[in-house]
């Protein structure tokens, strides 16, 4: 059965540092999504993402968050000088229509030190 | 403002009692209310999509449902494998998704 893949498991970084959490959605999805769960709280909508450009954005997704599908199977957020308050778990998810339901990566865990 | 509301935060169960799990929504021109399902350190695991007010979903021992204002995950005669967090989310009008934050649910054998 196809699934969301997300590398790293987990990523530790230091305050200030560059990170590039990757996702290999399910290869006919054409709706690519992040999200972030931090620890005890609820899932949150990061950014929606269709015909190589952003859909929608929510304002945790500000100038340091950037995302990009640098080929036909993959798509990556970036997140350019890493707070503390950055660390969370953060999911990839994929669907195949705007209508329709997500699939969900194993997430990749980010500790900001 | 677009949002979502579980309860309970938590509920306990014995094995074999049914119970209903609850999630309100304040969506604008809700397009969706999706159920799922979220073991520790997991992603969430797709249930049930809802797109109307009445419509009904099953899959094994759970069973979803939607009014205009709110959406029941009834679980009939759970099993200790139905533990799990029970995540509700509404999609409205545009691409922007809307997650409550949970019914942690655990059942005792």
């Amino acid at each position: 059965e196809p699934e969301v893949t997300q590398t790293p498991s987990h990523q530790v970084t230091q305050m200030g540092q560059e990170v590039i959490l990757r996702c290999v959605p399910i290869s006919n999805h054409l709706y690519f999504y992040w999200y972030r769960q931090i620890l005890g709280q609820k899932v949150e909508f990061l950014v929606s993402f269709y015909n190589n450009e952003i859909s929608e954005k929510s304002e945790i997704f500000d100038d340091q968050f950037s995302v990009e599908r640098p080929d036909g199977s993959n798509f990556t957020l970036k997140i350019r000088s890493t707070k503390l308050e950055d660390s969370a778990m953060y999911f990839c998810a994929s669907s195949p229509g705007t209508y329709y339901e997500q699939y969900f990566g194993p997430g990749t865990r980010l500790t900001v030190t | 403002e677009d949002q979502v509301t579980q309860s309970p935060e938590a509920l306990r169960l014995q094995e074999g009692e049914s119970s209903s799990l609850n999630c309100s929504y304040t969506v604008s021109g809700l397009r969706g209310l999706f159920w799922y399902r979220q073991d520790p350190g997991k992603g969430p695991e797709f249930l049930f999509t809802l797109y109307s007010a009445g419509e009904e979903k099953e899959k094994e021992r759970l069973k979803a449902t939607l009014t205009k204002k709110e959406s029941f995950l009834h679980i009939t005669a759970p099993k200790p494998e139905d533990s799990a967090t029970y995540l509700c989310a509404g999609k409205n009008t545009g691409n922007q998704f809307y997650f409550g934050t949970g019914t942690s649910l655990t059942v005792i054998p």
